[in-house]
């Protein structure tokens, strides 16, 4: 079976533009989150969305939005890029709406440059 | 306000010993504490979870001890090989929608 699948893996935008990255879960999981990750730190929370809505929202500006879709394939969108975005970003999905519940399956991440 | 603080930063073992990372929390409704191992260009992987229902909890060559009293819980990596040479981060969460809080990381290096 597959495992998360994230596109693109790598980009490289400059200041003000816009990004979209993607995540497809495993399949029959239900739950999508996204956390950031900057070089040396660990993932951050940014959004959970369980069943096409979104259940938890990190401290993150309104630059960052997101969806979920049907088929439970997710967007992560960003706004008015700034350097300081540049960053792993990291989809996870679970079967559960909780990360309590059990495990959380990465994937490989989207590494985003922002010149 | 970092919820889950990591030690240490690094971490050098040769091959044969034993690796440990401590993590200390203040929410006392983290009540799930997984351990994630990441390796270089990919994404981070559950190596081994708690509850606070126990103590310990051993899987092959991997412990985790628990000190609900003292809020602290630490990984445990028993004859340390060069293929577990990765980053560590510990995590904590609650029940409910709240998302995995994530240490900082251990970069554990294991020399032959």
């Amino acid at each position: 079976d597959a495992g998360v699948t994230q596109s693109p893996t790598h980009l490289i935008k400059t200041r003000g533009q816009h990004v979209t990255l993607r995540c497809s879960p495993i399949s029959g999981h239900k739950s999508v989150s996204w956390y950031q990750q900057v070089l040396g730190q660990g993932p951050q929370f940014i959004f959970q969305y369980y069943e096409k809505e979104e259940r938890g929202r990190g401290n993150f500006p309104d630059r960052f939005s997101a969806r979920q879709f049907p088929n439970y394939s997710s967007e992560l969108n960003v706004n008015a890029l700034l350097l300081g975005d540049s960053a792993l970003y990291l989809c996870a999905s679970s079967l559960w709406h909780s990360a309590n519940t059990g495990e959380l399956f990465f994937g490989e991440g989207s590494r985003l440059t922002v010149l | 306000q970092q919820q889950v603080k990591q030690s240490p930063q690094s971490l050098i073992v040769q091959k044969g010993g034993i690796s440990i990372i401590n993590c200390a929390y203040e929410n006392t409704a983290f009540d799930y504490f997984p351990w994630y191992q990441q390796f270089p260009g990919k994404g981070p992987a559950l190596l081994i979870a708690i509850r606070p229902d126990v103590s310990e909890k051993k899987e092959g060559r991997f412990t985790i001890s628990f000190n609900k009293s003292a809020k602290q819980f630490s990984l445990h990596i028993m004859d340390s090989q060069p293929g577990d040479s990765a980053t560590y981060f510990c995590a904590a969460s609650s029940r409910g929608n709240t998302p995995l809080v994530f240490g900082k990381g251990t970069r554990l290096s294991v020399i032959a």
